[in-house]
């Protein structure tokens, strides 16, 4: 039972690269999210998507894009990393009406 | 966006004390949710209300849901040192795809 899987869980690049922060659920949830969580503060959502082919954006989009071509991956992608984006991400999945199942997070540095 | 403002930010308490924190919106929702984040993982769900005056319980956590649907409360009873981490009330948004909105958190640090 993996549940949702976050990877890597540890990330250092450098101002200007690019990367993809990879999310996988095996529980056939719909509905998938990406949140960061900085310092001090509560997680603001970036992305989700109720269902594969489908995206929409959330609070704090800029600098993020995300794909969803199967149900279980929702990848969430950095394309010129700033650092502002230095954060802890979390993605999640839930079904309509039930809490988040959280995957444990992968924390970026960008120096 | 949507602010829920979380008291109190951090709390220092003894083994065996209860604790009480809140949450509070300006707007009216029909879920609030407590999630607890243990440290390097990620939020887990605790306690789920959907009904306004609600009394929840799940072991030693207690939540309720406000009868105004703009607050919710949460209580741990008898702390033990496996409950520090930080705990954050979320409410859920009335449109589709069923977003979340968390608040800022409260701390919890317990001593022996």
């Amino acid at each position: 039972n993996a549940g949702v899987t976050q990877t890597p869980k540890f990330r250092i690049l450098k101002i200007g690269q690019s990367m993809t922060l990879q999310c996988t659920q095996d529980m056939n949830h719909n509905y998938m999210y990406w949140y960061r969580q900085d310092p001090g503060m509560g997680l603001k959502l970036i992305y989700y998507s109720v269902g594969a082919g489908i995206t929409d954006k959330g609070e704090v989009p800029n600098g993020y894009n995300v794909s969803r071509s199967t149900t279980e991956d929702f990848p969430l992608r950095l394309e010129l990393a700033a650092p502002s984006q230095t954060s802890v991400y979390f993605c999640a999945s839930s079904t309509l009406n039930y809490g988040y199942t959280f995957g444990s997070g992968t924390r970026l540095t960008v120096v | 966006g949507q602010q829920l403002n979380q008291s109190p930010q951090s709390m220092f308490i003894q083994e065996g004390e209860d604790v009480s924190m809140n949450c509070t919106s300006s707007s009216i929702f029909n879920t609030w949710l407590w999630y607890k984040q243990d440290p390097g993982e990620g939020p887990v769900l605790l306690i789920a209300l959907y009904k306004a005056g609600e009394l929840t319980s799940n072991g030693r956590l207690t939540a309720q849901f406000g009868i105004t649907r703009k607050d919710s409360f949460l209580n741990i009873s008898a702390s033990i040192p496996s409950d520090v981490g930080i705990y954050f009330c979320a409410v859920r948004d009335t449109g589709t795809a069923s977003k979340l909105t968390f608040g800022t958190g409260t701390r919890l640090q317990v001593t022996l």
